[in-house]
């Protein structure tokens, strides 16, 4: 079975640049999230997707970031226009769902986009 | 809301040793708490998760968990670790009714020859 698929693996921007990630989920996941992995420190949630819609994205950004799932399948992460301290790893995870209560459906991670913004 | 402390953000050990990785958390709520491991340039695979029954968990590679809810640990453990073990290891944690996963900050584990 294909994992979740993320490109670019890496990439390189000048501040104030824009610049975008892609993923590709598990088949059949429903729930697709992005994290932001700056070095040093676990991940942390920026956007979680229930199919197209959005389910948290209280630690996003709002005013450079931007992420969308059209079709509920494929998703983009944006940022407009980047920071230095938006260097980073950019995972995105996808999971069955909507879980049963009392039950966990695991997360499964992609490879991430490592971003250096100069 | 939830937090994770990882006590060490290095542990060197050396081949076939024991090794014992630290993790605590902080909720006012029931909780589910995993162990991920993440290998250079790789996303994270998870080790072992707890969600409820016995404390003592065990998960791939050898390795096993102790949920500790007086003193809300959660530390990793194996009884011999091999060179492939190095890798970073990340606890996390997630209210049972909640969707999000908090993580620590990771521990990096090294194991020489």
């Amino acid at each position: 079975e294909a994992g979740v698929a993320q490109s670019p693996r890496y990439k390189i921007i000048e501040k104030r640049q824009s610049v975008a990630f892609w993923c590709n989920p598990i088949s059949g996941h429903a729930t697709l999230y992005w994290y932001q992995q700056i070095l040093g420190q676990g991940p942390k949630l920026l956007i979680q997707f229930q199919n197209n819609g959005v389910v948290d994205d209280s630690q996003l950004p709002k005013d450079r970031f931007s992420a969308e799932r059209l079709k509920g399948v494929d998703s983009t992460l944006k940022i407009q226009p980047a920071k230095l301290e938006d260097s980073a790893v950019y995972l995105c995870a996808s999971s069955l769902g909507p879980r049963l209560a009392g039950t966990y459906n695991e997360q499964f991670f992609g490879p991430g986009t490592r971003l250096t913004v100069l | 809301a939830q937090s994770v402390t990882q006590l060490d953000s290095q542990v060197p050990v050396f081949e076939e040793a024991p090794v014992e990785l630290r993790c605590n958390y902080s909720s006012s709520v029931s909780v589910y708490l995993f162990w991920y491991v993440q290998y250079p340039n790789q996303g994270l695979q998870l080790l072992l998760k707890y969600l409820s029954g016995s404390t003592l968990v065990k998960g791939i590679n050898g390795f096993e968990a102790e949920f500790n809810k007086s003193q809300t640990s959660f530390h990793l453990r194996k009884p011999s670790v091999h060179i492939s073990d190095t890798a970073e290891y990340f606890c996390a944690v997630k209210e049972t009714s909640g969707s999000r996963l908090t993580f620590g900050e990771g521990t990096q584990l090294t194991v020489n020859p």
